[in-house]
């Protein structure tokens, strides 16, 4: 199965750009790449998901390496309400139904 | 917008006690899941349903049982509580196969096993 590696954290000043790097060296040609998030004390949010292009919506962007071993998670304009723990998940496994998250990236938003 | 609605949303059980945690969805979606959390880790599958009819083992099922009641009702079991499911359990639905879709969570269930 195809995995993926974040930084246990990152800092981001409030109203700047955020990048949040994912690796995926291992994927495969048909994974899609997801991005969801987790606020304190609640259930995860669907940030974003891409395949090979470039993602837009709005709430971030996600640039997809051409290799597609990387990616990035781009949030314009960071605000408090950003400080969650972002995952970045390729599906794996039980028929395209599972999304297995790690530890994802733990960020924190500095008024 | 209700999305999808978890009860109860704290339960404490002692080991040995049984009880079903509740999950409905009012989006039409025909895939539903049952995660779990524990501390300072990510989610893991326990069990889902690709379709109403339908229920399929996730990656830790063992010690638990579900049922899908209807489109809209996915419900968890524990049989005979042990302290190990000490945990948050988070209900998801997709539109679909969660590959080239979104998952929506509920808020979770807080259980503690004494």
């Amino acid at each position: 199965d195809a995995k993926t590696t974040q930084p246990n954290s990152m800092e981001s000043n409030e109203e700047e750009p955020v990048h949040l790097p994912c690796n995926h060296s291992t994927i495969s040609g048909t994974d899609y790449i997801h991005w969801y998030r987790q606020l304190p004390s609640q259930g995860p949010e669907y940030v974003i998901h891409g395949l090979t292009s470039n993602v837009n919506n709005r709430m971030a962007s996600l640039a997809i390496a051409e290799d597609r071993k990387s990616s990035t998670l781009i949030l314009h304009r960071a605000t408090l309400r950003d400080a969650a723990v972002y995952y970045c998940i390729l599906r794996v496994g039980a028929g395209s139904y599972q999304l297995t998250f790690g530890k994802g990236t733990k960020l924190s938003v500095i008024p | 917008n209700a999305g999808v609605t978890q009860t109860p949303k704290f339960q404490v059980l002692k080991t040995g006690q049984s009880m079903t945690l509740q999950c409905a969805q009012d989006m039409n979606h025909n895939s539903m899941y049952w995660y779990r959390q524990d501390p300072g880790m990510g989610l893991r599958l326990i069990y889902y349903s690709a379709s109403e009819g339908t229920t399929d083992k996730g990656e830790v099922p063992n010690g638990y049982n579900v049922s899908r009641l209807n489109k809209r009702e996915f419900s968890l079991r524990l049989e005979s509580a042990a302290p190990s499911q000490t945990s948050v359990y988070f209900c998801a639905s997709s539109p679909r196969r969660v590959e080239n879709t979104e998952a929506f969570f509920g808020q979770g269930t807080r259980l503690t096993v004494v």
